[in-house]
Protein backbone atom coordinates (compact mmCIF):
# COMPACT_ATOMS: atom_id res chain seq x y z
CA UNK A 1 0.00 0.00 0.00
CA UNK A 2 2.00 3.09 -1.48
CA UNK A 3 -0.68 5.50 -0.20
CA UNK A 4 -0.70 8.57 -1.70
CA UNK A 5 2.49 9.52 -4.48
CA UNK A 6 3.79 12.30 -6.11
CA UNK A 7 5.83 12.15 -9.27
CA UNK A 8 7.95 14.22 -9.72
CA UNK A 9 9.49 14.83 -6.53
CA UNK A 10 12.09 17.75 -7.56
CA UNK A 11 11.70 20.05 -10.82
CA UNK A 12 13.07 23.04 -12.50
CA UNK A 13 11.44 25.04 -15.17
CA UNK A 14 11.89 27.85 -17.17
CA UNK A 15 9.35 30.79 -17.32
CA UNK A 16 6.79 30.13 -19.81
CA UNK A 17 7.49 26.21 -19.61
CA UNK A 18 4.43 23.88 -19.14
CA UNK A 19 4.18 20.91 -16.81
CA UNK A 20 2.09 18.44 -15.50
CA UNK A 21 2.43 17.20 -11.50
CA UNK A 22 0.74 13.71 -11.04
CA UNK A 23 -0.72 12.79 -7.73
CA UNK A 24 -1.99 9.04 -7.35
CA UNK A 25 -3.63 7.13 -4.15
CA UNK A 26 -4.17 3.82 -3.57
CA UNK A 27 -6.48 4.21 -1.18
CA UNK A 28 -9.78 4.19 -2.83
CA UNK A 29 -10.39 7.48 -1.23
CA UNK A 30 -12.98 10.05 -2.92
CA UNK A 31 -11.79 13.46 -2.42
CA UNK A 32 -8.09 14.86 -3.73
CA UNK A 33 -6.30 18.14 -3.60
CA UNK A 34 -3.86 20.02 -4.61
CA UNK A 35 -2.13 22.93 -2.08
CA UNK A 36 0.84 24.71 -2.65
CA UNK A 37 3.55 25.78 0.34
CA UNK A 38 5.27 28.67 0.74
CA UNK A 39 7.55 30.42 3.27
CA UNK A 40 5.33 31.67 5.79
CA UNK A 41 2.20 30.80 4.15
CA UNK A 42 1.54 27.58 5.34
CA UNK A 43 -0.64 25.44 2.89
CA UNK A 44 -3.22 27.06 0.56
CA UNK A 45 -5.60 24.81 -0.98
CA UNK A 46 -5.33 25.13 -5.38
CA UNK A 47 -8.07 23.07 -6.30
CA UNK A 48 -9.43 19.81 -5.12
CA UNK A 49 -12.23 17.19 -6.27
CA UNK A 50 -14.98 15.53 -4.38
CA UNK A 51 -14.97 12.56 -7.08
CA UNK A 52 -13.79 11.51 -10.60
CA UNK A 53 -14.51 13.62 -13.06
CA UNK A 54 -15.30 16.43 -11.00
CA UNK A 55 -12.72 19.46 -10.24
CA UNK A 56 -13.23 22.52 -8.08
CA UNK A 57 -11.19 25.44 -7.23
CA UNK A 58 -9.63 26.73 -4.25
CA UNK A 59 -7.89 29.62 -2.55
CA UNK A 60 -4.99 30.07 -5.16
CA UNK A 61 -6.13 28.43 -8.29
CA UNK A 62 -4.95 31.39 -10.81
CA UNK A 63 -2.35 29.50 -13.21
CA UNK A 64 -3.32 25.91 -12.54
CA UNK A 65 -5.49 23.46 -14.25
CA UNK A 66 -6.47 20.05 -12.97
CA UNK A 67 -8.22 16.79 -14.15
CA UNK A 68 -9.81 13.87 -12.49
CA UNK A 69 -10.52 11.57 -15.18
CA UNK A 70 -9.56 8.36 -12.83
CA UNK A 71 -10.68 7.91 -9.43
CA UNK A 72 -7.35 7.45 -8.25
CA UNK A 73 -5.25 9.95 -10.48
CA UNK A 74 -5.33 14.04 -9.98
CA UNK A 75 -3.20 16.00 -11.94
CA UNK A 76 -2.34 19.65 -11.43
CA UNK A 77 -1.09 21.30 -14.49
CA UNK A 78 0.93 24.64 -15.06
CA UNK A 79 0.01 25.97 -19.10
CA UNK A 80 2.83 28.44 -18.78
CA UNK A 81 5.26 28.45 -15.50
CA UNK A 82 5.74 32.28 -13.69
CA UNK A 83 8.35 32.47 -11.07
CA UNK A 84 5.64 33.15 -7.93
CA UNK A 85 5.17 29.53 -9.29
CA UNK A 86 8.10 28.30 -7.27
CA UNK A 87 6.89 26.34 -4.04
CA UNK A 88 6.10 23.15 -2.82
CA UNK A 89 3.29 21.07 -4.10
CA UNK A 90 1.68 18.55 -1.90
CA UNK A 91 -1.62 16.43 -3.04
CA UNK A 92 -3.91 14.87 -0.56
CA UNK A 93 -6.88 12.61 0.03
CA UNK A 94 -9.16 11.30 2.00
CA UNK A 95 -12.13 8.97 2.40
CA UNK A 96 -15.59 9.93 2.68
CA UNK A 97 -16.22 8.53 5.96
CA UNK A 98 -13.03 10.06 7.55
CA UNK A 99 -13.65 13.20 5.50
CA UNK A 100 -11.21 15.43 7.65
CA UNK A 101 -7.94 12.85 8.09
CA UNK A 102 -6.22 14.16 5.12
CA UNK A 103 -3.38 11.53 3.33
CA UNK A 104 -0.85 13.85 2.11
CA UNK A 105 1.79 13.31 -0.01
CA UNK A 106 6.02 13.78 -0.15
CA UNK A 107 5.33 16.88 -1.92
CA UNK A 108 7.00 18.04 -5.15
CA UNK A 109 9.37 20.87 -5.08
CA UNK A 110 9.18 23.65 -7.85
CA UNK A 111 11.60 25.92 -9.00
CA UNK A 112 10.55 28.71 -11.95
CA UNK A 113 13.90 30.52 -12.99
CA UNK B 1 -6.58 37.49 4.64
CA UNK B 2 -5.28 34.54 6.14
CA UNK B 3 -7.84 32.96 8.03
CA UNK B 4 -6.13 30.87 10.31
CA UNK B 5 -2.97 31.90 12.02
CA UNK B 6 -0.50 30.31 14.12
CA UNK B 7 1.61 34.10 15.46
CA UNK B 8 4.24 31.81 17.42
CA UNK B 9 7.04 30.31 14.70
CA UNK B 10 8.69 28.29 17.07
CA UNK B 11 8.05 27.26 20.49
CA UNK B 12 11.62 25.25 22.01
CA UNK B 13 10.49 22.45 25.21
CA UNK B 14 12.42 20.30 27.88
CA UNK B 15 11.42 16.66 27.14
CA UNK B 16 8.83 15.58 29.59
CA UNK B 17 7.28 19.16 29.82
CA UNK B 18 3.85 20.39 28.50
CA UNK B 19 3.98 22.10 25.14
CA UNK B 20 1.58 24.39 24.06
CA UNK B 21 0.72 25.25 20.67
CA UNK B 22 -1.86 28.44 19.56
CA UNK B 23 -3.88 28.85 16.72
CA UNK B 24 -6.53 31.50 16.20
CA UNK B 25 -9.02 31.85 13.71
CA UNK B 26 -11.21 34.67 11.97
CA UNK B 27 -14.16 32.71 10.61
CA UNK B 28 -17.06 32.20 12.70
CA UNK B 29 -18.29 29.47 9.78
CA UNK B 30 -15.68 27.24 10.88
CA UNK B 31 -16.90 24.38 12.64
CA UNK B 32 -14.33 21.75 12.07
CA UNK B 33 -10.73 22.02 13.16
CA UNK B 34 -7.52 19.72 12.89
CA UNK B 35 -3.60 19.66 13.50
CA UNK B 36 -1.40 18.34 11.59
CA UNK B 37 2.51 17.32 11.81
CA UNK B 38 5.52 17.88 9.61
CA UNK B 39 9.08 15.93 9.28
CA UNK B 40 10.99 18.06 7.11
CA UNK B 41 10.95 16.54 3.67
CA UNK B 42 7.89 14.74 4.46
CA UNK B 43 4.19 15.73 3.83
CA UNK B 44 2.32 16.79 6.75
CA UNK B 45 0.57 13.84 8.97
CA UNK B 46 -3.05 14.00 10.56
CA UNK B 47 -2.80 14.54 14.38
CA UNK B 48 -6.19 15.13 15.82
CA UNK B 49 -9.42 16.98 15.36
CA UNK B 50 -12.12 18.44 17.11
CA UNK B 51 -16.00 19.62 16.15
CA UNK B 52 -16.92 22.82 17.08
CA UNK B 53 -19.66 21.46 19.03
CA UNK B 54 -16.96 20.16 21.40
CA UNK B 55 -14.54 21.85 23.51
CA UNK B 56 -11.94 19.04 24.20
CA UNK B 57 -10.53 16.20 22.53
CA UNK B 58 -7.81 14.03 23.68
CA UNK B 59 -6.19 11.40 22.14
CA UNK B 60 -3.64 10.00 24.18
CA UNK B 61 -0.90 12.53 24.45
CA UNK B 62 -2.16 14.79 22.56
CA UNK B 63 -5.08 17.47 23.48
CA UNK B 64 -7.00 20.06 21.64
CA UNK B 65 -8.82 22.46 23.13
CA UNK B 66 -11.30 24.93 21.14
CA UNK B 67 -12.52 28.16 22.99
CA UNK B 68 -15.47 29.43 20.11
CA UNK B 69 -15.76 32.45 21.55
CA UNK B 70 -12.13 33.51 21.53
CA UNK B 71 -11.73 31.97 18.32
CA UNK B 72 -9.11 30.27 19.76
CA UNK B 73 -7.77 26.37 19.60
CA UNK B 74 -4.78 25.28 21.32
CA UNK B 75 -2.43 21.50 21.11
CA UNK B 76 -1.34 20.33 24.32
CA UNK B 77 1.54 17.68 24.23
CA UNK B 78 2.18 15.94 27.62
CA UNK B 79 4.65 14.86 27.91
CA UNK B 80 6.84 16.39 25.08
CA UNK B 81 9.19 13.64 23.40
CA UNK B 82 12.41 14.45 21.32
CA UNK B 83 10.45 12.98 18.45
CA UNK B 84 7.54 15.55 18.57
CA UNK B 85 9.92 17.73 17.25
CA UNK B 86 8.39 19.19 13.82
CA UNK B 87 6.05 21.60 12.39
CA UNK B 88 2.59 21.78 13.62
CA UNK B 89 -0.49 23.31 11.38
CA UNK B 90 -3.66 23.85 12.84
CA UNK B 91 -6.23 23.73 10.02
CA UNK B 92 -10.12 24.70 9.74
CA UNK B 93 -13.52 24.16 7.65
CA UNK B 94 -16.85 25.52 7.26
CA UNK B 95 -18.51 21.99 6.58
CA UNK B 96 -18.06 18.97 8.48
CA UNK B 97 -19.21 16.77 5.38
CA UNK B 98 -16.08 16.42 3.51
CA UNK B 99 -14.66 17.66 0.21
CA UNK B 100 -14.63 21.08 1.38
CA UNK B 101 -12.13 23.68 1.57
CA UNK B 102 -9.18 23.11 4.51
CA UNK B 103 -7.64 26.69 5.49
CA UNK B 104 -4.30 26.20 7.12
CA UNK B 105 -2.56 28.36 9.32
CA UNK B 106 1.56 29.11 8.59
CA UNK B 107 2.80 26.51 11.25
CA UNK B 108 4.61 26.64 14.46
CA UNK B 109 8.34 24.71 14.67
CA UNK B 110 8.25 22.62 17.74
CA UNK B 111 11.73 21.35 18.97
CA UNK B 112 11.95 19.19 22.41
CA UNK B 113 15.17 19.80 23.89
CA UNK B 114 16.71 16.34 25.33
Amino acid sequence: NAGVTQTPKFRVLKTGQSMTLLCAQDMNHEYMYWYRQDPGMGLRLIHYSVGEGTTAKGEVPDGYNVSRLKKQNFLLGLESAAPSQTSVYFCASTPVGQWYEQYFGPGTRLTVT
Amino acid sequence: DQQVKQNSPSLSVQEGRISILNCDYTNSMFDYFLWYKKYPAEGPTFLISISSIKDKNEDGRFTVFLNKSAKHLSLHIVPSQPGDSAVYFCAASEAEYGGNQFYFGTGTSLTVIP
